[in-house]
């Protein structure tokens, strides 16, 4: 069964204190993983897509890489504005192409 | 601006009275779909659609019913709600084969007593 775990649950960093974010999965046959972005009371909003093992995307303050089990996603010098909670999901090649499974996500604060 | 927009934002009923989510966006997308989120579960597809009155099933439809009778619009139908379909309910749209990349809405909160 696929399964996407996302830890830690919450995180609270000083603002320019660097860390990372963990998604571990298990699927068979990855098409894809993705990150997003939920900030409180919206939807969640799209960052980075990672097709194979060895990929790294940025987007200003943030890195996302990908293994054959895990992906992560490196937050350099965060801001208060990187206070969000961030979802990793999955596409896996046995079930749609458009059915995409969900982390439980891990709240980031950063603190001023 | 392009945007998925959802109505309403939020919304408490009872039990066995029939709602509509509304769902529409502006970006002349074919795929559309829903999810609901729910605490220590995620986001789970609820039902989709490749295009105008092409709908399926998702991960979690039971309760819930949808329509596509034109390209912009996804109502989400609830016939008969029960408290256990509580929860936050996300529309969402994208360009056809680019999953992964889906614009969502702002969410429907809903509360069934």
């Amino acid at each position: 069964e696929d399964q996407v775990t996302q830890s830690p649950e919450a995180l609270r960093l000083q603002e320019g204190e660097s860390s990372s974010l963990n998604c571990s999965y298990t699927v068979s046959g990855l098409r894809g993983l993705f990150w997003y972005r939920q900030d409180p009371g919206k939807g969640p909003e799209f960052l980075f897509t990672l097709y194979s093992a060895g990929e790294e995307k940025e987007k200003e303050r943030l890195k996302a890489t990908l293994t054959k089990k895990e992906s992560f996603l490196h937050i350099t010098a965060p801001k208060p504005e990187d206070s969000a909670t961030y979802l990793c999901a999955v596409q896996a090649f046995q079930t749609g192409a458009n059915n995409l499974f969900f982390g439980t996500g891990t709240r980031l604060t950063v603190i001023p | 601006e392009a945007q998925v927009t959802q109505n309403p934002r939020y919304l408490i009923t009872v039990t066995g009275k029939k709602l509509t989510v509304t769902c529409s966006q502006n970006m002349n997308h074919e795929y559309m779909s829903w999810y609901r989120q729910d605490p220590g579960l995620g986001l789970r597809q609820i039902y989709y659609s490749m295009n105008v009155e092409v709908t399926d099933k998702g991960d979690v439809p039971e309760g819930y019913k949808v329509s596509r009778k034109e390209k912009r619009n996804f109502p989400l139908i609830l016939e008969s709600p029960s408290p256990n379909q509580t929860s936050l309910y996300f529309c969402a749209s994208s360009v056809r084969d680019r999953y992964n990349e889906q614009f969502f809405g702002p969410g429907t909160r809903l509360t069934v007593l």
